[in-house]
């Protein structure tokens, strides 16, 4: 199977930070790499799929990138309703393997 | 409006069964494939099942092969997930999710668009 690995597991950040969280997969997966958001007792939402390109709906301050094994979350400009923990997801098997998270907390 | 709704969880004793089922309104379900996704107490996403918008193809986690079964009712735009044989591991979430997919240069990517709210499955004795 393949393995996906977040870093960091945690951050702490500010209103207004940029902030990167990295997943890198145990083998290449080309672009097959989705990114969700969840909140304390809510359903994960999606955010980026196939790498790079964002949800309708999502604000524009959240990118993507990446291909092969090493894939980034950008967050440009750290706003309140973005504290909240964040998975990557790959689609390239059919196992659909989801990182760890990545959990964003206020500093 | 646009939604999935699960239900049919709750407690159950190890060894026992349960069927949890999602229920699909305002898009046309039977042109979807759809996964079961669980979430145990504070940890992270694990993806169990997928079926394609036919229920023809079925696959599954290896953590759950051979104990759940994922299935579908077009004429109901439901899914379901029975599980058997339940162990204290399985107590988890339980969020059904729409599967996307796009051709692109000869495969198909995918991602997951809609989430229901999840139904809480605990096995204890």
């Amino acid at each position: 199977d393949i393995q996906m690995t977040q870093s960091p597991s945690s951050l702490s950040a500010s209103v207004g930070d940029r902030v990167t969280i990295t997943c890198r997969a145990s083998q290449s997966i080309s672009n097959y790499l989705n990114w969700y958001q969840q909140k304390p007792g809510k359903a994960p939402k999606l955010l980026i799929y196939v790498a790079s390109s964002l949800q309708s709906g999502v604000p524009s301050r959240f990118s993507g990138s990446g291909s092969g094994t090493d894939f980034t979350l950008t967050i440009s400009s750290l706003q309140p309703a973005d504290f909240a923990t964040y998975f990557c997801q790959q689609s390239y098997s059919n196992s659909y393997t989801f990182g760890q998270g990545t959990k964003l907390e206020i500093k | 409006q646009v939604q999935l709704v699960e239900s049919g969880g709750g407690v159950v004793q190890p060894g026992r069964s349960v069927r949890v089922s999602c229920a699909a309104s305002g898009f046309t379900f039977s042109t979807y494939a759809m996964n079961w996704v669980r979430q145990a107490p504070g940890k992270g996403l694990e993806w169990v099942a997928v079926i394609s918008y036919d229920g023809r193809n079925k696959d599954y986690a290896d953590s759950v092969k051979g104990r759940f079964t994922i299935s579908r009712d077009n004429s109901k735009n439901t899914l379901y997930l029975q599980m058997i044989s339940l162990r204290a591991e399985d107590t988890a979430v339980y969020y059904c999710a729409r599967d996307v997919g796009l051709e692109v240069a000869g495969t198909v990517v995918r991602w997951f668009d809609l989430w229901g709210q999840g139904t809480l499955v605990s096995v204890s004795s």
